[in-house]
C-alpha cells in the first residue's frame, strides 16, 4: 500500500528563515512525487514535481530514494508562502495521486 | 481558457438520501479525478474517468458512482449517505490519464450531511 506522511501539521516560522516542509512515502513501485499547494480562499495547486527538478516561487523538494524523503526546502521564508503545503504520490499508471494530511505554513513577519 | 467548476458550492443532505455533485473540466481537458477530502486530511482519491469510461478507482465503497459526459463534464453520485460522508469534494481535471501531468482543482463541493 502507498503512503505519504507529513510530520507536521504546523510550521511556524519567521521571515527570511529557512524553510523545511517534510514528507516522506511508502511505496514499492517507482514513485512519482508532487508537492502542491493551497494558499487562503485559492484552490489547490501544483507547486512542483520532482522530475521537473526545477524551483518554483525559490523552493526545492530532492527526492531521495533511499530515505523515502521528498522534503520542500527553501532557503528564505516570505510572508506570501503562508498557506497549506500537501505532498503527494503518483502511482498505478493513472493519476491516482495519494496526498498526505498537510503542513500549514505560517511565515511570521 | 476556462477552469475547472463545481456545483453546487455546498449542500446539506440527512443520511439516507442521495446526492450528485456536478463538475466541468478544464477546456481541452479528457480526464476528471473525484477526491473527497475530510476536515483536516489531505485528498483521498475516489476514482478517475478517461474518455467517459472509469479508470481507476479508490478505496471507495460502489454507493460512490460517476459518470463522464462527452463533453468531458463529470458527475459524482452517493446512495444511502452517512455521515461519515460529510466532506469537501474535489474534482480535477488533466490531459491526459497514462501520464502524470498536472491536475487543475476545482474549488470544491461542501457537502454535509446530518
Amino acid at each position: 500500500a502507498q503512503r505519504v506522511t507529513q510530520p507536521e501539521k504546523l510550521l511556524s516560522v519567521f521571515k527570511g528563515a529557512p524553510v523545511e516542509l517534510k514528507c516522506n512515502y511508502s511505496y514499492s513501485g517507482s514513485p512519482e512525487l508532487f508537492w502542491y499547494v493551497q494558499y487562503s480562499r485559492q484552490r489547490l495547486q501544483l507547486l512542483l514535481r520532482h522530475i521537473s527538478r526545477e524551483s518554483i516561487k525559490g523552493f526545492t523538494a530532492d527526492l531521495n530514494k533511499g530515505e523515502t524523503s521528498f522534503h520542500l526546502k527553501k532557503p528564505f521564508a516570505q510572508e506570501e508562502d503562508s498557506a497549506m503545503y500537501y505532498c503527494a504520490l503518483g502511482s498505478g499508471g493513472y493519476q491516482k495521486v495519494t496526498f498526505g494530511t498537510g503542513t500549514k505554513l505560517q511565515v511570521i513577519p | 481558457e476556462t477552469g475547472v467548476t463545481q456545483s453546487p458550492t455546498h449542500l446539506i443532505k440527512t443520511r439516507g438520501q442521495q446526492v450528485t455533485l456536478r463538475c466541468s473540466s478544464q477546456s481541452g481537458h479528457n480526464t476528471v479525478s473525484w477526491y473527497q477530502q475530510a476536515l483536516g486530511q489531505g485528498p483521498q482519491f475516489i476514482f478517475q474517468y478517461y474518455r467517459e469510461e472509469e479508470n481507476g478507482r479508490g478505496n471507495f465503497p460502489p454507493r460512490f458512482s460517476g459518470l463522464q459526459f462527452p463533453n468531458y463534464s463529470s458527475e459524482l453520485n452517493v446512495n444511502a449517505l452517512e455521515l461519515d460522508d460529510s466532506a469537501l469534494y474535489l474534482c480535477a481535471s488533466s490531459q491526459s490519464d497514462r501520464d502524470l501531468h498536472e491536475q487543475y482543482f476545482g474549488p470544491g463541493t461542501r457537502l454535509t450531511v446530518t
